[in-house]
């Protein structure tokens, strides 16, 4: 079957750097999404990763290892408003995006 | 870029009524549109794939007489619940796939649907 996993919650302080992975086991691989929800709204696209390596934007970074299933997202000087749920998402051979859970992240002051 | 717009942002309907909600791409044709479900503190579940001109694709578990979809343009889909129950309250969201862009899908802002 398809799985993708990442932590449910995760907590950090403001200021600082967290970096939430994402691992995956799909039929077939066409890129790799990072998106952000806050409660009550739809999903905002971060970041898409198709090829190995780090993709930077601002504070925000994304990495990818197709070989080891495995990405990460590294968010940098956190903000409050940094506050939300991040959803890994792998589109497989299909095309279709194959979610996570979504990983909760509470910052704190 | 490209924006989806939904309508309505939130409803609520009585048992066994119908309700329809409308998906937008406001600024480029969308060959294709998803439609998801996500109840409260879950992932986004995908309920179907509409293409324009033709007939949805429903996810496993999905009744498709109960969700008709109608994807009757390039910038038009829409959710239709038939005879809503509680258990349909939820939060749908839709996403716009562009012309010969496969990789990335616009979101839009969600339907909040409670059912009384």
């Amino acid at each position: 079957g398809q799985n993708i996993d990442q932590p449910t919650e995760m907590t950090a302080t403001e200021g600082a750097i967290v970096q939430i992975n994402c691992t995956y086991q799909t039929s077939g691989f066409n890129g790799l999404f990072w998106y952000q929800q806050h409660a009550g709204e739809a999903p905002t696209f971060l970041s898409y990763n198709v090829l190995d390596g780090l993709e930077e934007k601002g504070r925000f970074s994304s990495f990818l290892s197709r070989s080891k299933g495995y990405s990460y997202l590294l968010l940098k000087e956190l903000q409050m408003k940094d506050s939300a749920s991040y959803l890994c998402a792998v589109t497989d051979s299909n095309y279709q995006l194959i979610w996570g859970a979504g990983t909760k992240l509470i910052i704190k002051p | 870029g490209a924006v989806v717009s939904q309508h309505p942002s939130w409803v609520i309907c009585k048992s066994g009524t119908s309700v329809k909600i409308e998906c937008r791409s406001l600024d480029f044709q969308a060959t294709t549109m998803f439609w998801y479900r996500q109840f409260p503190k879950q992932s986004l579940m995908l309920m179907a794939t509409s293409n324009e001109g033709s007939k949805a694709t429903y996810e496993q578990g999905v009744e498709k007489d109960k969700f008709l979809i109608n994807h009757a343009s390039l910038t038009l889909s829409t959710l239709t619940v038939t005879s809503a129950h509680p258990e349909d309250s939820s939060f749908y969201i839709c996403s716009a796939v562009g012309q010969g862009d496969v990789y990335e899908q616009y979101f839009g802002p969600g339907t909040r649907l409670t059912v009384t």
